[in-house]
């Protein structure tokens, strides 16, 4: 089963950019079910899915984080990285990545591997 | 983008109750929603998914139904490990939506 690690800077200044990176052990992240996503939580907005991206590259951001967020693939294959500009202290949130697990005719992805989240705060 | 609605938002209950939480979407879904539960500090665990298949090793006391947009989770017989927060997740489109969660703690 493969097992999700986020790591990052738990501190980020207002206007910055926030680069977190996940990790994956024990599992290919090269499979055609899985849709590599990152979570946010913050006390304000519960649980909020921010987009994905598939082995082959192919990325989805929700309108909310369109034009400010990047997730890309690491060439080593086992690690996926959030960039996320011009953060404000809205961006605060403990951040989640986690495996979109899609079967084949189901028209979206359940989460069924989560990290087990890192904390990110900014403020100046 | 589907709207997920919660209710209730927190719930008080005893070891040994049965518990329903409900969760209703903006527009039908099918059978295309998952459950969570998430302990403090812990990140959230699938629970159930297509509305009514439990995650492996997912206690048989719960259980999750619904179709469309209205959808219950029932644990039948709340144990002590049970008191956390549980969310539901639908996937019917390519914009996959939370609702706001359900607090269950102890009575």
């Amino acid at each position: 089963q493969v097992r999700l690690q986020e790591s990052g800077p738990g501190l980020v200044k207002p206007s910055q950019t926030l680069s977190l990176t996940c990790t994956a052990s024990g599992g290919s992240i090269s499979d055609n079910n899985s849709y590599w996503s990152w979570i946010r939580q913050s006390p304000g907005k519960g649980l909020e899915w921010m987009g994905y991206i598939f082995h082959t590259g192919t990325t989805y951001y929700t309108p909310s984080f369109q034009g400010r967020l990047s997730i890309s693939l690491d060439t080593s294959g086992v690690q996926f990285t959030l960039t996320l500009n011009s953060v404000t202290a809205a961006d605060t949130a403990v951040y989640y990545c986690a495996r979109g697990w899609r079967e084949y005719d189901d028209p979206g992805a359940r989460f069924d591997v989560w990290g087990q989240g890192t904390v990110v705060t900014v403020s100046s | 983008d589907v709207q997920m609605t919660q209710s209730p938002s927190t719930l008080s209950a005893s070891v040994g109750d049965r518990v329903t939480i409900t969760c209703r979407a903006s527009q039908s879904i099918g059978n295309w929603l998952a459950w969570y539960q998430q302990k403090p500090g812990k990140a959230p665990q699938l629970l159930i998914y297509q509305a009514s298949t439990s995650d492996i090793g997912v206690p048989s006391r719960f259980r999750g139904s619904g179709f469309g947009t209205e959808f219950t989770l029932t644990i039948s017989s709340l144990q002590p490990d049970d008191f956390a927060t549980y969310f539901c997740q639908q996937y019917n489109s390519y914009q996959w939506t939370f609702g706001q969660g359900t607090k269950v703690d102890i009575k």
